[in-house]
């Protein structure tokens, strides 16, 4: 059973450059949601999809964005890149929105430069 | 706004022996769920524990088990007979249990464990 997978696992990038992050959950999840882990940091809440929709919002500007697809992976979609944009971007999937527990992917590493 | 502390930045533990790891939150909310997970530097988040706060039971997974104090808002983790895999960043999280729209995870900054041989 695979698990949660993320693509790519690095990516350099430079300021004011667009990236698109993209993750498959585990099999028989069908949200995702997207956390933004800076360098010795808890991860940060973005955004959640379920049932191809956004669900909720953390405290992040415009220029993240997402989208899921209706085999229920996703993709995080950074605009305009800032050199604060630099993280470790985490996926989780869980088999209900509502359900207590989430899995992680093993993440992307982003590099503004 | 539920917030997760965890003071401790690091800790050190001898193989073996046994190490409590601390967190603190602070919400509104009366029922929640709590975990801790453990992020080695393969970057994987594992899932170590997880504790529903309507539960009086302290959650046990084999070595891992926690310390939970309603009333204090505070939850520990405890790792009995440390060893060497288990040297990794341990975070803290809370997640209410409303339905809906409060699925997301609140995690603290992280404490890093090291285990000595």
């Amino acid at each position: 059973d695979a698990g949660v997978t993320q693509s790519p696992t690095h990516l350099i990038k430079t300021r004011g450059q667009q990236v698109t992050l993209r993750c498959s959950p585990k099999s028989g999840h069908d949200t995702v949601s997207w956390y933004q882990q800076a360098l010795g940091q808890g991860p940060q809440f973005i955004f959640q999809y379920y049932e191809e929709e956004e669900r909720q919002r953390g405290n992040f500007p415009d220029r993240f964005s997402g989208h899921q697809f209706p085999n229920y992976s996703s993709e995080l979609n950074v605009n305009a890149l800032l050199l604060g944009d630099s993280a470790l971007y985490l996926c989780a999937s869980s088999w209900d929105r509502d359900t207590d527990t989430q899995y992680f992917g093993p993440g992307t590493r982003l590099t503004v430069l | 706004a539920q917030t997760v502390t965890q003071s401790q930045p690091e800790m050190s533990v001898q193989e073996a022996e046994t190490v409590t790891l601390s967190c603190t939150y602070d919400t509104s909310e009366s029922d929640y769920y709590l975990f801790w997970y453990k992020q080695p530097p393969s970057r994987q988040m594992i899932l170590v524990i997880r504790q529903e706060a309507y539960k009086q039971q302290n959650a046990t997974e084999n070595r891992f088990s926690v310390n939970f104090q309603k009333a204090a808002k505070s939850f520990s983790l405890k790792i009995s007979d440390s060893q060497l895999g288990d040297a990794a960043m341990y975070f803290c999280a809370y997640r209410s249990i409303k339905r809906g729209a409060n699925s997301k995870l609140t995690f603290g900054k992280g404490i890093t464990l090291s285990v000595r041989p």
